[in-house]
Parts: structure tokens; sequence; C-alpha cells
């Protein structure tokens, strides 16, 4: 499978936890994004990657949100002290320079109780 | 202030029929647009863009229509089948080069036999 791969597909935790997400992107794209879909709402440009650089982020990824990107391949994007209200599913995409082109993987489903 | 709206949540049509979901922006310096198609627990599927210098791009039983002066766009799928029954999300780019896609809030379709 060449896709956009992420792991775990569910996660569970209780509030104040940290919790680590990871995404694989299609082998020869040089640019990932994270994003996060709640309920009722289209997905939510979180931040991007080109290679290893982290390039833009949102005002959406407060402090207790990181991501990296270290060797220009896969991503991994961490919470900490998760809040009830970071549950929401977790979407990476990956793409060949242009964002209008990029293959979203299947998402990770974050519930904080 | 929501940039892409999608202003159906919901959308109902008989198999065989059209189905017309509706987008509207208010970014006039978006340049470029998109149609995801979405399953219950995965994540996005690209289905068709379009330019803001066309006005019409059509891709099999697909067809987008963009009316830049209304800042409108429409998905017109003939004929509906069952399959299509999806939440559909508009997304839009200012430059494709840029990393962050605008998406509404969906139309969930449902395409009844």
């Amino acid at each position: 499978d060449t896709g956009v791969s992420q792991d775990p597909r569910h996660k569970i935790t209780k509030r104040g936890q940290n919790v680590t997400f990871r995404c694989d992107p299609i082998s020869e794209h040089n640019r990932l994004y994270w994003y996060r879909q709640t309920l009722g709402q289209g997905p939510e440009f979180l931040t991007y990657f080109q290679n290893e650089a982290q390039l833009e982020k949102s005002r959406l990824l407060s402090d207790r949100f990181s991501a990296e990107r270290p060797k220009g391949s896969f991503s991994t994007l961490e919470i900490q002290r998760t809040e009830q209200g970071d549950s929401a599913m977790y979407l990476c995409a990956s793409s060949f320079d242009r964002v209008t082109e990029a293959f979203f993987g299947q998402g990770t489903r974050l519930t904080v109780v | 202030d929501q940039q892409v709206k999608q202003n159906s949540p919901s959308l109902s049509v008989q198999e065989g029929r059209i189905s017309i979901l509706n987008c509207d922006y208010t970014n006039s310096m978006f340049d470029y647009f998109l149609w995801y198609k979405k399953y219950p627990a995965e994540g996005p599927t690209f289905l068709i863009s379009i330019s803001s210098i066309k006005d019409k791009n059509e891709d099999g039983r697909f067809t987008v229509f963009l009316n830049k002066s209304a800042k409108h766009l429409s998905l017109h799928i003939v004929p509906s089948q069952p399959g299509d029954s999806a939440v559909y999300f508009c997304a839009a780019s200012v430059g494709g080069s840029q990393g962050n896609l605008i998406f509404g809030k969906g139309t969930k379709l449902s395409v009844k036999p």
C-alpha cells in the first residue's frame, strides 16, 4: 500500500495525559500536512512541512501541540496535557509541492475522557 | 468567520437523478477549488477540482461549475448512485503552493435506491 498511513487509528486517553500520533506520507512526497476535524466541521489546517522544515502553523496549534518531521519522511504530532476539547479526528496528508494535489490518510480518532 | 460555506448540511436524492451540491466563498483571493468525498471513519478523498481561470470542469459523472462573480461553485453528480452517499466537502486554496486548504462544513448526500 503506497497511500498515507496514520497510526493509531483510534486513541482513547484520560484528560491530562500526553498522546503522540504518527503519519507516514507517500514516499516521494516532500510536503506533509496536519489537519483536525471536529464533529460537524470540515477539516481545519494545523501545520505543514516541506521536507523537514515546518513552514506554517495555524493559530489552532496551541503551545500544547508540537509536530516534527525529523528526517523529512514520517511525522509525529504530540499533544501534551490533553483536554476534552482536543477530541477530534486528526488527519495527515501529503503531496509533492502543491497542496491542491494532496492525499489524505484515514486519520486518527482521539477521544479524551 | 467562515471563508468557505456549505449551507446545506444534508441532501437526499433518488438514484439516477441529479445531485447538486453548493458552495459559497468570501475570499476573492481563492484561485483553486476542490471537492472531496468522505466516508465515515476514513480520510477525505479527492474528487474533482477547478482553477479560477475556468468556469467548468468535468470528470465522468462529476462536473464542477464556478461562478466567480457570485463567488459560488457547485458540484453536479449525474446520474447519482447509492455508492455516492457520503459527506462532500468543498475546499479552496490561495495559490496551490500554499500549505492551507480552507474547507467548508460539508454536505451529507444520501442517494436512495
